[in-house]
């Protein structure tokens, strides 16, 4: 079946070690998108990468950078992790059919990231 | 920015009861979805529905997009429907998703 992996599903780390998450999809849609999930809030949009364009929120900490080496690829790299940074991060991925509309969303499971 | 309510916050029933949750938004849309967020905490697409009506099962959805609502119906509930159920939304010139704040709601056996 077509879809969204996200790994690994929990990370812990150490405050201030570097971590990065991996998300892949099979779906080969051409946008993808970083979530950050706090609990009892929705999720928050980090940035999204349209093909190769990358295109970050405007209030996304510096911390928080992103690849895309392929399609089907995307990591969310976490420079300096804080104790604030402990979240669920999820991926997801849309397909723009017209250059003008982002379409339905479909997310990955999720990496619960804890910071120690 | 596009403004996102839905209603109730919080839902208890009992299972085999029927619920209806509220999404109200601010702005004409051109992307509206539904989504269950399960206790792992993933996202699992329940519906696209920018205007008019779907079912799938024993949930089914409604968007009056000139009204600016969308309802979802939820029948004959379940344990495993538990969870927050969030609304989420797009409008032409700004095509990410905007969420609401969810209902989380509570089957109780």
């Amino acid at each position: 079946d077509a879809m969204v992996i996200q790994n690994p599903r929990y990370q812990v780390t150490q405050f201030g070690k570097p971590v990065t998450l991996s998300c892949s999809q099979t779906l080969n849609h051409n946008v993808m998108y970083w979530y950050q999930q706090k609990s009892s809030q929705a999720p928050k949009l980090l940035f999204h990468y349209y093909d190769k364009d990358f295109n970050n929120e405007a209030d996304t900490p510096d911390n928080f950078q992103s690849r895309r080496p392929n399609t089907s690829f995307c990591f969310l790299d976490i420079r300096s992790p804080g104790l604030g940074d402990a979240a669920m991060y999820l991926c997801a991925t849309s397909r723009d059919l017209s250059g003008y509309s982002y379409n339905e969303q479909f997310f990955g499971p999720g990496t619960r990231l804890t910071v120690l | 920015g596009i403004q996102v309510e839905q209603s109730p916050p919080d839902l208890i029933l009992q299972e085999g009861a029927n619920s209806t949750l509220r999404c109200n938004f601010s702005d004409s849309v051109n992307n509206l979805q539904w989504f269950h967020q399960n206790p792992w905490g993933q996202l699992i697409n329940l519906f696209y529905i920018p205007s008019g009506t779907k079912q799938n099962g024993r949930l089914s959805a409604t968007t009056v997009a000139t009204e600016r609502y969308s309802l979802l119906y939820i029948s004959s509930s379940q344990t495993t429907d538990s969870g927050v159920y969030f609304c989420a939304v797009s409008y032409f010139g700004n095509e990410k998703l905007t969420f609401g704040t969810g209902t989380r709601l509570t089957i109780i056996p």
